[in-house]
């Protein structure tokens, strides 16, 4: 079935660093890529997504890059803060439903 | 403008007992999906509403899990003979229109159901 697998499940970086977090996907239909944050006890936020026919797009600190022929795609964070701190997850949809398929997460600490 | 809300955010119950969860989805947003996540995971889908009707129920784990979304807005996930299995944040969430073009959704604060 699909399935979308993240790495790393936890990522410590150095304020000021960059972060980077890669999600695979198994459904070669898939054309619609968002990337969450949630913080502890809150909802998924929508931070930045990219569409199947675009290979990077970049919001300020934030980028996402897609590579459909490996189906992977990467959420990049330059200059990164401590109110970076969260868990970011990737998914992926395809089709007309827009079902979100999510990786596991990845658990982001910016030690100041 | 007001975002998805969820009824109750807390809800506790014992084992064998019925649960309703509401969720209310963002003026004239047309689809509204179900999202189930457990501790430490990533949500996973349950079920897709466009309008009224469930067009995609394949997330449901079994036949004790029932929703509705009789009028098109509001919708409730109903779960009958509760197991402690059962025990997560229910998430929803919902989108101005499903397929390609205008896939963002936006998620509710989740109601947090535990079963004792």
């Amino acid at each position: 079935g699909e399935n979308v697998e993240q790495h790393p499940s936890t990522l410590s970086v150095q304020e000021g660093d960059s972060a980077v977090i890669k999600c695979t996907y198994s459904d070669s239909a898939s054309n619609y890529f968002p990337w969450y944050k949630q913080e502890l006890g809150k909802r998924p936020q929508l931070i930045i997504d990219i569409r199947s026919n675009v290979g990077e797009k970049k919001d300020q600190r934030i980028a996402v890059t897609l590579n459909k022929t490996a189906k992977h795609f990467s959420l990049h964070i330059t200059e990164t803060q401590p109110e970076d701190s969260a868990v970011y997850f990737c998914a992926s949809s395809s089709g007309n439903t827009g079902k979100l398929i999510f990786g596991q997460g990845t658990t982001l600490q910016v030690k100041p | 403008g007001a975002g998805v809300s969820q009824t109750p955010s807390n809800k506790v119950t014992e084992k064998g007992k019925y649960v309703e969860l509401r969720c209310d989805p963002i003026s004239g947003h047309t689809a509204l999906y179900w999202y189930r996540q457990s501790l430490g995971q990533g949500p996973e889908f349950l079920i897709y509403f466009q309008g009224t009707g469930a067009a995609d129920d394949s997330g449901l784990p079994n036949d004790r899990f029932f929703a509705v979304r009789p009028e098109g807005s509001v919708s409730t996930l109903k779960i009958q003979r509760t197991e402690r299995g059962d025990s997560a944040v229910y998430l929803c969430a919902s989108s101005p229109k499903a397929g390609v073009g205008n896939n963002e959704q936006f998620f509710g604060p989740g109601t947090r159901l535990t079963v004792l």
